[in-house]
């Protein structure tokens, strides 16, 4: 079965600072997913990749995706405190015999941003 | 902007006892899912539904667990014997066709089993 690890596993930034998320799929990934969570709610949805290469961007939000590197990362450009939470990346199975919208889920960033 | 919703919010029962979780997916929605995340651990699919049959589901969905969409709206989860290890955040998600879309999440029941 497909496992996505996550890192860092928890990060701590000052306002106003860049960082990177990092999503490593131990099989060849296919379609992506980024989501965001606070602790003890939803997941809110932020980004989907489809193509290798692929990048996609909203606010200060960009995500990409390596398909050769079985790969994805989540940068988000001065940070906010808005942004702290967790973030957890997911893969689908579609391009694997058989589909599916099963999503299988990585082990999750928490991102805390300091004043 | 359409949103999935969730009752309860939260709901403590005794092992043993049957509980039913409810969703109302996104009006145009076709497919619908449960997910569960046991605290600090991953969020794990359950099962995926459409057209009032499961598509898939997890070795986790056994035969205590069963779903229904009983009208135009509503989406159920039932856990027939509840036991300590049902406990978990349950999140109800729906997309809108089957293939690679957005799948939009609920903002989940917590299960306390007692």
């Amino acid at each position: 079965s497909q496992e996505l690890e996550q890192s860092p596993q928890s990060l701590i930034v000052q306002e106003g600072k860049n960082l990177t998320i990092n999503c490593t799929s131990s099989k060849t990934l296919y379609g992506l997913y980024w989501y965001k969570q606070k602790y003890g709610e939803g997941l809110i949805f932020l980004m989907m990749l489809q193509k290798g290469g692929e990048e996609k961007s909203h606010e200060k939000i960009t995500a990409k995706l390596d398909e050769k590197k079985q790969q994805s990362s989540l940068h988000i450009t001065a940070s906010q405190p808005s942004h702290a939470g967790i973030y957890l990346c997911g893969a689908d199975k579609w391009g694997l015999t058989g589909g599916g919208n099963k999503l299988t889920f990585g082990t999750g960033t928490q991102l805390k941003v300091e004043l | 902007e359409p949103e999935v919703t969730q009752t309860p919010s939260h709901q403590v029962t005794q092992m043993g006892q049957e509980v039913i979780l409810r969703c109302v997916p996104i009006s145009n929605h076709l497919y619908f899912y449960w997910y569960r995340q046991i605290l600090g651990q991953k969020v794990e699919f359950l099962v995926s539904f459409y057209n009032n049959e499961i598509s898939e589901k997890s070795e986790i969905f056994d035969d205590q667990f069963s779903v229904e969409r009983p009208d135009g709206s509503n989406f159920t989860l039932k856990i027939r014997s509840t036991k300590l290890e049902d406990s978990a955040m349950y999140f109800c998600a729906s997309s809108e066709a089957w293939g690679p879309y957005e799948q939009y999440f609920g903002p989940g029941t917590r299960l306390t089993v007692t």
